[in-house]
This record gives C-alpha cells, structure tokens and sequence, in this order.
C-alpha cells in the first residue's frame, strides 16, 4: 500500500509539445502530492504540489491533474521547453512519510 | 546563500569502513531529512529529524544512524559500510514539522562502498 507508481520511464517531446507524467498511488491516507524537478547532479528541487481537496492546480506552464477516485495524478508540461529536459519524480505522502515515484527522464527536442 | 550544504560530495569506502556525512542548512528550518537514491527507484527515506533533538527512523534506516547536533545540522553514520549502501545520499530540509510542506534539498553525496 505504500507504492508510488510513475510512468513513463522517459519520455521525448519536441519543443513547443505538451509532456504528460502519470503517477498511481495505493494508500488513501496520502494527502500530499507534490512533483519535483532534478538536473544533472542536483539535489530535487519542488515545482509543484497538490492536496486531495482540488482535482487541478496551475502554475505557469505546469498542471497537476489528480483524480482522488482512480488514484491517479499527472504532470502537464505545456509548451515544453529544451530547458525542461530533467528528471521529474512524483511522490505522494502524509506527515513525515513521502514515497516518491521512480522518476521520468524527459528530453525535449529542440 | 547557500541553503542546504552536503559534506564530502564524492566518498568511496572499503567494505566495513565506517564514516560520517555531513548536513548543514542556513535556512532556520525545523525539520531534516536524509534519503539515499539508487536508479529506478526514486528516493527512499532514510530518517528524519521533525525538530531539534528529535530523530526518527524512515523507510530504510537500517545500517544508519543519525544526529541531530543542533538546529542547523543533521549528520548520518555509516558504522559499518557494505556494498548495498553504495548510493546517492541527499539530506533535505523544510521549515515547519512535516513533509507535506516544500522541502529543501542538498547536492548530493556519491557513495561508492567496494
């Protein structure tokens, strides 16, 4: 019950295309669900979190969709970047305890 | 500005050796965290600290052992490295008890255990 599950592994987007992670999660007791951005040889940095009380949150180009029912949330890139190419983890938590996805490598292509 | 500084940024350790690794944040926050992250697998929680003088195990301490020395620092212990402890150790920080609140993350340590 205490799996994050992100996909994809990678993924390709031409510049100026929307890039879409998905993440699944089992615990409903999970009340946080932040997205984190790592480049090369950085440390995760937060980009974007969202609580169970809304289904969508905005903030510049980046959406979090969550759908409390199905379990599920996903990141939207839109008008993605070269800039963007990072590691984007998910996680999903309550308290002190955050389980973080696997990670999606994202290249954007110029 | 430096935020949360990680000390050494690169170790390789002898099966058996024992070290320490070094967390700072200049940021006046409460809580640290210490999480080691190996490819596919994201970050796991090793322990964290909600306050000063508190410590708490997390996903994965086994093997480790924390301090927290004061406000600004938060250490952790190998006693006793083994080659499964080869990782990237990351200790982050957040300004109020909680990790659902926006946490603050170092560079990195790379640990080759051999």
């Amino acid at each position: 019950q205490q799996q994050v599950k992100q996909s994809p592994q990678s993924l390709i987007v031409q510049k100026g295309g929307i890039s879409i992670i998905n993440c699944a999660y089992e615990n409903t007791a999970f009340d946080y669900f932040p997205w984190y951005q790592q480049f090369p040889g950085k440390g995760p940095a937060l980009l974007i979190a969202i609580r169970p009380d809304v289904s969508e949150k905005k903030e510049g180009r980046f959406t979090i969709s969550f759908n409390k029912s199905a379990k599920q949330f996903s990141l939207h890139i839109m008008d993605s970047q070269p800039g963007d190419s990072a590691t984007y983890f998910c996680a999903a938590g309550s308290n002190y305890q955050l389980i973080w996805g696997a990670g999606t490598k994202l290249i954007i292509k110029p | 500005n430096a935020g949360v500084t990680q000390t050494p940024k690169f170790q390789v350790l002898k099966t058996g050796q024992s070290m320490t690794l070094q967390c700072a944040q200049d940021m006046n926050h409460n809580s640290m965290y210490w999480y080691r992250q190996d490819p596919g697998m994201g970050l796991r929680l090793i322990y964290y600290s909600a306050s000063e003088g508190t410590t708490d195990k997390g996903e994965v301490p086994n093997g480790y052992n924390v301090s927290r020395l004061n406000k600004r620092e938060f250490s952790l212990r190998l006693e006793s490295a083994a080659p499964s402890q080869t990782s990237v150790y990351f200790c982050a920080s957040s300004p109020v008890a909680g990790i659902n609140t926006e946490a603050f993350f170092g560079q990195g340590t790379r640990l080759t255990v051999v």
